[in-house]
């Protein structure tokens, strides 16, 4: 597609719901992020996969967070029993290169999470 | 680890105004520092970047230098105009000795501006 696409774009999910978040990035794009971003914060990073393979999980905060890319395209993260500290904006981005070090990393515009 | 500090916003100018945002780092490699843009409503967008100490990234009138001395890379801009109002998030990516980074980056906390007319 022309950029990356998360859906849905807004979630209201009850505590103690599992939510799954979509990202869909940019066509033949190698490198996928995950970024949360809380209210009033830059962006923290969650994971990183090369094709399918999850290279850094370093960033999920606990066992409920996981994320998958299987066939090294498109990718879901999953949220088991959210907490209202799960509330934030998941950002998706991608990249072209495999060590996209120099190249542009692009970011779609996030999936809005509210639990209540 | 890692970390960027930006000034605390809001920063709220008139337009033809000059700008500036402070942005400094802590790394422990050889970072790239960059400058991404949050317009209203839209994903971050990549501003600018540079790669090595005193390399000047530069696009639609800003600019930022990277200092290593002062590990520093503040954006400015001559002459602000409304359609610039956003948040402006300074980030580094780390790399090793050996240059090799898969690119995770390290956001500050942003920087709201708005531009009056």
């Amino acid at each position: 597609g022309a950029g990356v696409s998360q859906s849905p774009r807004y979630k209201v999910a009850k505590r103690g719901q599992d939510v799954a978040l979509r990202c869909d990035p940019i066509s033949g794009h190698v490198s996928l992020f995950w970024y949360q971003q809380a209210l009033g914060q830059g962006p923290e990073f969650l994971t990183y996969f090369q094709n399918e393979a999850q290279l850094d999980k370093s960033g999920l905060p606990s066992d409920r967070f996981f994320a998958e890319r299987p066939e090294g395209s498109v990718s879901t993260l999953k949220i088991q029993r959210t907490q209202q500290e799960d509330s934030a904006v998941y950002l998706c981005a991608s990249s072209h290169a495999g060590i996209p070090v120099l190249d542009t990393i692009y970011f779609g515009e996030g999936s809005w999470l509210t639990v209540v | 680890g890692d970390s960027v500090t930006q000034m605390e916003g809001p920063v709220t100018l008139s337009e033809e105004a000059f700008l500036t945002i402070n942005c400094t780092y802590t790394a422990t490699g050889y970072p790239s520092l960059f400058w991404y843009v949050q317009y209203p409503g839209e994903g971050l967008q990549l501003l600018l970047k540079a790669t090595k100490a005193d390399d000047k990234g530069s696009n639609k009138g800003f600019e930022a230098t990277y200092r290593k001395e002062t590990t520093s890379f503040h954006l400015e801009k001559g002459s602000v105009q409304v359609s610039d109002s956003a948040v402006y998030f300074c980030a580094l990516s780390d790399r090793d000795a050996g240059g090799t980074s898969y690119g995770k980056l390290t956001f500050g906390q942003g920087t709201i501006l708005t531009v009056h007319p």
